[in-house]
Order: structure tokens, then C-alpha cells, then sequence
């Protein structure tokens, strides 16, 4: 069974550009959860979609966005890109969003802010 | 106080050696309790999750204390390959989120 796939595996951008992260859940699984990991922050909650709705947010600026498919495939936006916007953005996916189901995560986009 | 807090490391142990690893927790409303593992720039994999009953898996045991909101993670003989981050995470709450602490680095030595 394919795990979660993210794309690009690595990202350089500069400063005011746009980007654009693509996610694809396992097999089944209709919640998709976005989360950024910055060097010695941790891992930061960002979006989480399930159904195809945004179903809640972590305390990120609106220029982080993104949607969900009706393939439940998902897509993460971040705009106006600033160089603390480096980070590893990781995708997760669960089989779906009630209490006790874990987190599958993909492997990572490595976005770089030049 | 930070919703998840584990110990900060980093733990540099010998090969055999038993860790334990603590976290706490804030939310008394979440529902879910995972330790996940993270090696050098890769992403997080499910360890175990916690039951309130305490779990066990092979040389893994974890714990889970609702009153005093407090997880724990014990590995026992530990080989070089269990060199990671350890992450507690939990979830819960009204919005499922997953909350994950800052990691403690274990270093496995021969």
C-alpha cells in the first residue's frame, strides 16, 4: 500500500514568490493535515481538510491556504513568501478525523527562501 | 504553560541501557496520546499509540496517567537503531489537531 507522497520533494524560492505543495493521502483516507517543522521550532500544525473542507487552522497568516480534492489529494499555498517561511512542510493523512486514529505522515517538501 | 512539554535532552545512552522518556500535557480534554519517532531529516513515524491501560510492544512500553495529564515512554535494551527524536504527541480537544512536543533526541552508543 503507497504511503502519503508529497511533491516537490525540494522547493528554492525567493523572497515574494509563491508556492505551491502537493499531498496525496493513503489509500482510503479522507483527512489530510498540513504542518510545518522550522529548525527548533518543532512541529507547528497548519490546515487540516477532511471531506474536502477546511476544517480548522493553526496560527499561520492567511497567505498559508490551501484546499482539499474531491480525490482527497490536497494542496497547500503559501504567498508573499518570507525567508522565515523555510521549514520542512510535512503532510499527514488518517484514515479520518475521529479521536484515536493516528497520523501517517509523507515524506516532506524542503522549501528553501532565498 | 506549552501544551505538550517533554524532557529536552538530548540522552546519550550504551547499547542495553533502558530510557525513559516523560511528557506532559495541558489539555485535559484531549483524547488520543502517540509517540512518534523521527530520524535526521526525515519525517515522523507512528511508534505506538498510549491506551489508558498502559501498552506494551516488544521493548516499548508506554504509559498513560490522566489525572496527573503525564506520558510516558520506556525502552528497554536499546540498540543503536533506536537513535531518533521522540516525539509525544496528542490529540484532542474540539479540533483533532494533532500537538506535538519539541522532541527528545536519544543517541544510542555502542
Amino acid at each position: 500500500e503507497a504511503g502519503v507522497t508529497q511533491s516537490p520533494t525540494h522547493l528554492i524560492k525567493t523572497r515574494g514568490q509563491q508556492a505551491t505543495l502537493r499531498c496525496s493521502p493513503i489509500s482510503g483516507h479522507t483527512s489530510v493535515y498540513w504542518y510545518q517543522q522550522a529548525l527548533g521550532l518543532g512541529l507547528q500544525f497548519l490546515l487540516w481538510y477532511d471531506e474536502g473542507e477546511e476544517r480548522n487552522r493553526g496560527n499561520f497568516p492567511p497567505r498559508f491556504s490551501g484546499r482539499q480534492f474531491p480525490n482527497y489529494s490536497s494542496e497547500l499555498n503559501v504567498n508573499a513568501l518570507e525567508l522565515e517561511d523555510s521549514a520542512l512542510y510535512l503532510c499527514a493523512s488518517s484514515l479520518n478525523s475521529r479521536a484515536g486514529q493516528p497520523q501517517h505522515f509523507g515524506d516532506g517538501t524542503r522549501l528553501s527562501i532565498l | 504553560r506549552k501544551e505538550v512539554e517533554q524532557d529536552p535532552g538530548p540522552f546519550n545512552v550504551p547499547e542495553g541501557a533502558t530510557v525513559a522518556f516523560n511528557c506532559t500535557y495541558s489539555n485535559s480534554a484531549s483524547q488520543s496520546f502517540f509517540w512518534y519517532r523521527q530520524d535526521c531529516r526525515k519525517e515522523p513515524k507512528l511508534l505506538m499509540s498510549v491506551y489508558s491501560s498502559g501498552n506494551e510492544d516488544g521493548r516499548f512500553t508506554a504509559q498513560l496517567n490522566r489525572a496527573s495529564q503525564y506520558i510516558s515512554l520506556l525502552i528497554r535494551d536499546s540498540k543503536l537503531s533506536d537513535s531518533a527524536t521522540y516525539l509525544c504527541v496528542v490529540k484532542g480537544g474540539s479540533n483533532y489537531k494533532l500537538t506535538f512536543g519539541k522532541g527528545t533526541l536519544l543517541t544510542v552508543n555502542p
